[in-house]
C-alpha cells in the first residue's frame, strides 16, 4: 500500500494549458521533493521543501512552481505547458534530519502535444 | 559534470549469473542509498549505508560502502528475471538539507 500518492498517473494535454500535478503523503514527513526523469535516465531535482511554507528550487531549472500549505500536500503547477515539458515527474518525501532514503510516488507521465 | 557515476550503464545477463554494479564519486557522503526502479514506477529504496566499509546483505543482494565513503557497489548473486530494472545510487551529505544526489543509473536486464 502506497504511502505517497501522485495523481494523475498519465496526462496528455495541449500546449499552453495550465496543469497541476498532485502529490500527497500520509507519513508525516517534513521534507518533500519533485524530480523530473526521462525514461531510463537519471533523476533531476526541480523543487524541494523542508516543511510548511518552505519551498526551494532544485538543481534543474524548471518553469514550474510549487506550494506547501499543508505538510502532507506538495502540488506542482505548470502555468503554460510546452512539448519540452514532456517527461515523468516523481514526487518523494523523507524524514527530518539525516537522509536515510526517500519514499517515492509512482509518478505522473506527462505528454504535451 | 556527473557527481555520482555508475557503471556499467547497461548490463544484460542470463538468469543465474552474478553481477556487480559500481557507484563512484570524488565526494565524501554521510550516507548512500540504492534504489531499484521498474518501468513506469517510482524508485524503491533497497538499502541505506552510513559507515565506511559497511556491508549489508538483502537476500541475494550485497551492498558495500567504500572505506572513504566515496563509492559503493551492489553485487547480485544468481540473478533472476525479477531483478530486471534501473538501479540508482544516491548520496547524501551530513547537513540538514536533506537532498540526495542521484547517479546516472544502471539498466539491468536478466534474461530467462
Amino acid at each position: 500500500e502506497a504511502d505517497i500518492y501522485q495523481t494523475p498517473r498519465y496526462l496528455v494535454i495541449g500546449t499552453g494549458k495550465k496543469i497541476t500535478l498532485e502529490c500527497s503523503q500520509t507519513m508525516g514527513h517534513d521534507k518533500m521533493y519533485w524530480y523530473q526523469q526521462d525514461p531510463g535516465m537519471e533523476l533531476h531535482l526541480i523543487h524541494y521543501s523542508y516543511g510548511v511554507n518552505s519551498t526551494e528550487k532544485g538543481d534543474l531549472s524548471s518553469e514550474s512552481t510549487v506550494s506547501r500549505i499543508r505538510t502532507e500536500h506538495f502540488p506542482l503547477t505548470l502555468e503554460s505547458a510546452r512539448p519540452s515539458h514532456t517527461s515523468q515527474y516523481l514526487c518523494a518525501s523523507s524524514e527530518s534530519g539525516r537522509v536515510r532514503g526517500y519514499t517515492f510516488g509512482s509518478g505522473t507521465r506527462l505528454t504535451v502535444v | 559534470t556527473q557527481l555520482l557515476e555508475q557503471s556499467p550503464q547497461f548490463l544484460s545477463i542470463q538468469e543465474g549469473e552474478n553481477l556487480t554494479v559500481y557507484c563512484n564519486s570524488s565526494s565524501v557522503f554521510s550516507s548512500l542509498q540504492w534504489y531499484r526502479q521498474e518501468p513506469g514506477e517510482g524508485p524503491v529504496l533497497l538499502v541505506t549505508v552510513v559507515t565506511g566499509g559497511e556491508v549489508k546483505k538483502l537476500k541475494r543482494l550485497t551492498f558495500q560502502f567504500g572505506d572513504a565513503r566515496k563509492d559503493s557497489s551492489l553485487h547480485i548473486t544468481a540473478a533472476q528475471p525479477g531483478d530486471t530494472g534501473l538501479y540508482l545510487c544516491a548520496g547524501s551529505y551530513n547537513t540538514n538539507a536533506g537532498k540526495s544526489t542521484f547517479g546516472d543509473g544502471t539498466t539491468l536486464t536478466v534474461k530467462p
